[in-house]
């Protein structure tokens, strides 16, 4: 069955420091890869997405990820963090024209000031 | 921006009772998704629709769960008996095409006693 598992359940940052969250999926065949975001009480929202392409993908508030096909893998980076970061982080996966995301069991991060 | 919206964002119901759980996808959206976040765990996917049908379904979509687009606009959740594991936050989520995110609700949060 296809999974998704991110490597770290909780990680705890100071402001400034370099952030890259793991993300790991289990099937073998073409897939789109999604990072999603959710901060304390608010809905999922999208970081960035790979279809193909440039295997490097740039999002939002200055987030990046890179597949490595070899890998299965899909890390989340970001070279400085920022308090405003803290919150839970969802890796997510979906068959190429596929119809459901399964999703990562998450990552929260905390960032301290 | 268009955004998927959901009503309520807070719903308490009684174990056993129904309850509809009312998603407004976004308006030239064809794809629509249901998932379900236990507190403390991970986004698990529900249900996929697609023109008027379900196209896609989790094991933990029973036949106590139901869906609905009744007017074209609106896209609903029942519980036909509610049970106390059914406490979770609810997302609906919608996507306009097969090659494109999901854009998800703010949630509702739903609470059996």
């Amino acid at each position: 069955a296809q999974s998704v598992s991110q490597h770290n359940h909780h990680v705890i940052l100071s402001e400034a420091a370099s952030l890259e969250l793991g993300c790991n999926y289990s099937y073998g065949g073409t897939v789109n890869l999604f990072w999603y975001v959710q901060y304390p009480g608010q809905h999922l929202q999208l970081l960035l997405k790979y279809f193909s392409g440039d295997p490097l993908v740039k999002g939002i508030k200055g987030f990046e990820a890179e597949f490595i096909k070899s890998k299965f893998s899909f890390n989340l980076r970001k070279p400085s963090v920022q308090w405003s970061d803290t919150a839970e982080y969802f890796c997510a996966v979906n068959r190429d024209y596929g119809q459901n995301f399964v999703f990562g069991p998450g990552t929260r991060l905390s960032v301290l000031p | 921006e268009p955004e998927v919206t959901q009503t309520p964002s807070h719903q308490v119901t009684q174990m056993g009772q129904e309850v509809i759980l009312r998603c407004v996808p976004i308006s030239n959206h064809l794809y629509f998704y249901w998932y379900r976040q236990i507190l403390g765990q991970k986004v698990e996917f529900l249900v996929s629709f697609y023109n008027n049908e379900i196209s896609e379904k989790s094991e933990i979509f029973d036949d106590q769960f139901s869906v609905e687009r009744p007017d074209g606009s609106n896209f609903t959740l029942k519980i036909r008996s509610t049970k106390l594991e059914d406490s979770a936050m609810y997302f609906c989520a919608s996507k306009g095409d097969s090659n494109q995110p999901q854009h998800f609700g703010d949630g509702t949060r739903l609470s059996i006693l």
